[in-house]
């Protein structure tokens, strides 16, 4: 089975600093990557995505994400963060060889920006 | 606009009632996803939906059931039967079940008393 691992679960950094959030999936085949972000009062929509191709992906706001394969892995990165920033972000995977490919998600981590 | 709208976005219930959750999408997907949403947990799916009529049993689907009668609507009903109903619900919707792309709703957070 899919799953996903996100190790920070709250992060705080001050206006201006960089941000590398780790997300690591257990998944022997194919695999979509994505980042969601849920900005406080609002409903969770995607940052960015992985499919194919190159593995280093960019995404709305200034935000990448690299997949690395043989590390399982999929860091979302920032090189400047802004008050706005201030989220829950979750790493998702979709499996690609199982039939319906069901969506799994890791368990969020939280940032706070201050300013 | 084009989206999913979850009503109602506050829920009570006392507990051994039966509650149904609304979820309609205009966007015209044909997959449509039940999730639960709970501090440190992560969302876990409880429901899916591929096409209408047909529906599946996602990883925590005790004491939820669902319905897809059409298209656009997916309503979610926390039975007494569920141990811990308290919890933010979020369903969403893909174009297919392909890409796993979901685009989700604002939520529904159901207390029980």
């Amino acid at each position: 089975a899919q799953s996903v691992s996100q190790h920070n679960h709250h992060v705080i950094l001050s206006e201006a600093a960089s941000l590398e959030l780790g997300c690591n999936y257990s998944y022997g085949g194919t695999v979509n990557l994505f980042w969601y972000v849920q900005y406080p009062g609002q409903h969770l929509q995607l940052l960015l995505k992985y499919f194919s191709g190159d593995p280093l992906v960019k995404g709305i706001k200034g935000f990448e994400a690299e997949f690395i394969k043989s590390k399982f892995s999929f860091n979302l990165r920032k090189p400047s963060v802004q008050w706005s920033d201030t989220a829950e972000y979750f790493c998702a995977v979709n499996g690609m060889n199982t039939g319906f490919q069901k969506l799994v998600f890791g368990t969020g981590t939280r940032l706070l920006v201050s300013p | 606009d084009g989206g999913i709208t979850q009503s109602p976005k506050y829920l009570f219930r006392k507990e051994g009632q039966n509650v149904t959750l609304s979820c309609e999408q205009n966007l015209n997907h044909d997959a449509m996803y039940w999730y639960r949403q709970d501090p440190g947990q992560g969302l876990r799916l409880i429901y899916y939906s591929q096409i209408v009529n047909d529906f599946q049993k996602g990883d925590i689907a005790e004491g939820y059931s669902v319905s897809r009668e059409k298209k656009e609507s997916f309503p979610l009903t926390v039975t007494s039967a569920q141990k811990n109903p308290t919890a933010f619900y979020l369903c969403a919707s893909s174009i297919s079940g392909v890409t796993g792309e979901l685009f989700f709703g604002e939520g529904s957070r159901l207390t029980v008393l």
